[in-house]
């Protein structure tokens, strides 16, 4: 089946500039991570959305982040006057609920910030 | 706070070695991932752990978790320039949701 979908692929914006990102999870996850890696780095926990419990923003960098996820599926992350350390790969992951809780990661999407 | 530390950072080998990348946690972690990225690519799922004493082998990759310890190690028997890639692991605890990340280590196995 199809996996996890993130669009655009590449992102090159200048700074000030608003952003948003897509994500595509499998059909069925009612669980939803976004996170940030910058280059060389780990995987930093952004945001998580569980069905239609309030999400866990606890991960977001400021207030010019946010996402929402529309009918349990499809979420979007909104980057609001971008800076040049936003400059990142973004990667959206889903899981089912309960199982071994296996999280399955989108291609991301690769933010440039000039 | 569950943090999660790996080494090493980086790995470099010669074909047909073997090797081991060491991933420790600091508090109660019962599931733990390890997890593979090529350059450019997402993050490819390769063992989820479960249980202490838990092994699994895929190729030339096993991986284990000492729960006891609070470690888990990715071994690499006989490395093959197809396995360069940067490795990450991945702890969590059964009940919730977040899953703290390594720093990855990133493995260059050499022809």
């Amino acid at each position: 089946g199809a996996g996890v979908s993130q669009s655009p692929s590449n992102k090159v914006t200048e700074k000030g500039k608003d952003v948003e990102l897509r994500c595509d999870p499998i059909s069925g996850h009612t669980a939803l991570y976004w996170y940030r890696q910058s280059l060389g780095q780990g995987l930093e926990f952004l945001i998580y959305f569980q069905g239609n419990s309030a999400p866990d923003k606890s991960g977001l960098p400021s207030d010019r982040f946010s996402a929402e996820r529309t009918g349990g599926s499809v979420s979007t992350l909104t980057i609001q006057r971008t800076q040049q350390e936003d400059s990142a790969v973004y990667l959206c992951a889903s899981r089912t609920s309960g199982g071994d809780n296996e999280q399955f990661f989108g291609p991301g999407t690769r933010l440039t910030v000039l | 706070e569950l943090k999660v530390e790996q080494n090493p950072l980086f790995l470099s080998m010669q074909e047909g070695k073997n090797y081991t990348i060491y991933c420790n946690y600091s508090t109660t972690s019962d599931r733990l991932y390890w997890y593979r990225q090529d350059p450019g690519k997402s993050l490819e799922s390769l063992f989820v752990l479960l249980s202490n004493g838990a092994v699994k082998q895929e190729g030339r990759l096993m991986a284990s978790l000492d729960t006891k310890a609070r470690l888990s190690t990715l071994h690499i028997t006989a490395a093959v320039h197809d396995l360069s890639a940067t490795y990450f692991c991945a702890g969590s605890t059964s009940g919730t949701y977040k899953y703290i990340f390594g720093t990855g280590t990133r493995l260059k196995v050499l022809a």
